[in-house]
């Protein structure tokens, strides 16, 4: 099956400064999407990008398909950043395979 | 307005017990999906429907059955629950298949002990 791995791990900042968060996979997929897990558990979609490039307010990606990765940009870093971010891919399998995510905290 | 919710939110039980986890989506998606998150965070499948049919079982324990009455809901039954059940559970939901967007519930943490 598709492995998808993450890095860094751990990523710590302080306010205001900038990211860039990497997701690997090793086989072609239909889909590739960025979630943030909050401290409270919640997953909250940040982008739906099987290819090309996104933007939202502070936060980027950047999905290069042929190569097998995606990028993740954060920009001014707030604490309320913090969270895991995960990376998921599809392969037309019906399941989601998700990344071991990057664990961000945002020092104030 | 949830797009997909999950209730409880949190539930504690014994073990031996048998508890029920219910999801609804009001999305109109025709694929749900049901994953589990352990201690480590680590997000893993366990069973996606699509109109109300069986799709992918990921090597569960039997004592694990999904049931999906209509499109817009898959709950999730746990018989004899054990120590090692405990995790969070999170329902997901996408438009077709995993060619779209999925959207999660809240998740639903369950301590067994």
């Amino acid at each position: 099956g598709i492995q998808v791995e993450q890095s860094p791990p751990d990523l710590i900042l302080q306010e205001g400064a900038n990211s860039t968060l990497r997701c690997n996979f090793s086989d072609s997929v239909n889909n590739l999407q960025w979630f943030h897990q909050n401290p409270w558990g919640q997953l909250i979609n940040l982008f739906y990008i099987p290819s090309g490039t996104k933007q939202n307010g502070r936060l980027s990606a950047t999905t290069v398909a042929t190569e097998r990765y995606s990028l993740l940009y954060i920009s001014s870093s707030q604490t309320t950043d913090s969270g895991v971010y995960f990376c998921a891919v599809a392969g037309g399998t019906y399941k989601y395979i998700f990344g071991t995510g990057t664990r961000l905290k945002v020092l104030a | 307005d949830t797009a997909v919710s999950q209730t409880p939110k949190y539930l504690v039980t014994q073990m031996g017990n048998d508890k029920s986890i219910k999801c609804e989506q009001n999305l109109g998606h025709d694929t749900m999906y049901w994953y589990k998150q352990d201690s480590k965070k680590f997000l893993k499948i366990m069973f996606s429907y699509n109109n109300k049919e069986l799709i992918i079982n990921e090597t569960v324990p039997n004592r694990f059955s999904p049931k999906s009455p209509d499109k817009a809901h898959l709950n999730l039954h746990i018989n004899s629950l054990e120590l090692g059940d405990s995790a969070v559970y999170f329902c997901a939901s996408s438009l077709v298949g995993d060619y779209t967007e999925a959207f999660f519930g809240q998740g639903t943490r369950l301590t067994v002990v």
